[in-house]
């Protein structure tokens, strides 16, 4: 069983829908948990992290990690076709166990 | 604020061959990283630094990789002899620090694509 699984998608729907994309892990010592956003030949860039179970929200964007049964999702509401990208969950156990660790990426297309 | 460069973007070679990819991180940061992302893979990391010293090279295949970072700013990654399995996007990020929450907040690059034929 890999440490991180993520449904590589692709993903479509269409502008102004909700979107949810799902990771599961099985390490428990994980305790930080990032998305990051990959566009096309680009870089990954962190969209958010959050520590330990709990919700996060920032503009249209919305973390959630459920500790208990290893599971971590983003949420995008209202998407815009500028959302298209393929979405990368990360995460580590912090302190001397620091290294991050990514899913496969789930890629998304908005449709306009 | 400049972002973390690379170089080439794109590179092809033949099995055997060498190649050498440089990186020059965000201006301050202490903490970089280089990463190999297979085609349909997330990023695995390969080395991380912390000014110019190593901080963890155990994924690192060291009989065919290697990786310095000069007076603890630019990073230069090379394979020698490059294999098939080799091609990949050979990502740099560097990051603040190296510990704690700021570890996370990781910039990358536009990477070099890497072909082996």
């Amino acid at each position: 069983q890999k440490e991180v699984e993520q449904d590589p998608g692709p993903l479509s729907v269409p502008e102004g829908a909700i979107v949810s994309l799902n990771c599961t892990y099985s390490n428990s010592a994980f305790q930080y948990f990032m998305w990051y956003r990959q566009y096309s030949r680009k870089g990954p860039e962190l969209l958010m992290y959050t520590y330990s179970s709990g919700n996060k929200e920032d503009g249209r964007f919305t973390a959630q990690v459920d500790k208990s049964s290893k599971y971590i999702s983003l949420f995008i509401r209202d998407s815009q076709p500028s959302d298209s990208a393929t979405y990368l969950c990360a995460m580590s156990g912090g302190g001397s166990n620091y290294k991050l660790t990514f899913g496969k990426g789930t890629l998304l297309t908005v449709n306009p | 604020e400049a972002g973390v460069a690379q170089s080439p973007r794109y590179k092809i070679i033949e099995k055997r061959q060498s190649v050498a990819f440089w990186c020059n991180p965000i201006s301050g940061h202490a903490t970089l990283y280089w990463y190999q992302q297979i085609l349909g893979q997330g990023p695995k990391l390969l080395i991380q630094f912390q000014n110019n010293g190593v901080v963890d090279d155990s994924q690192l295949p060291k009989d065919r990789f290697s990786a310095e970072r000069l007076k603890g700013v630019d990073s230069t990654l090379k394979i020698q002899p490059a294999k098939l399995e080799d091609s990949a996007v050979y990502l740099c990020a560097s990051s603040l620090a190296g510990s704690g929450v700021l570890l996370y907040e990781q910039y990358f690059g536009p990477g070099t694509r890497l072909t082996v034929t």
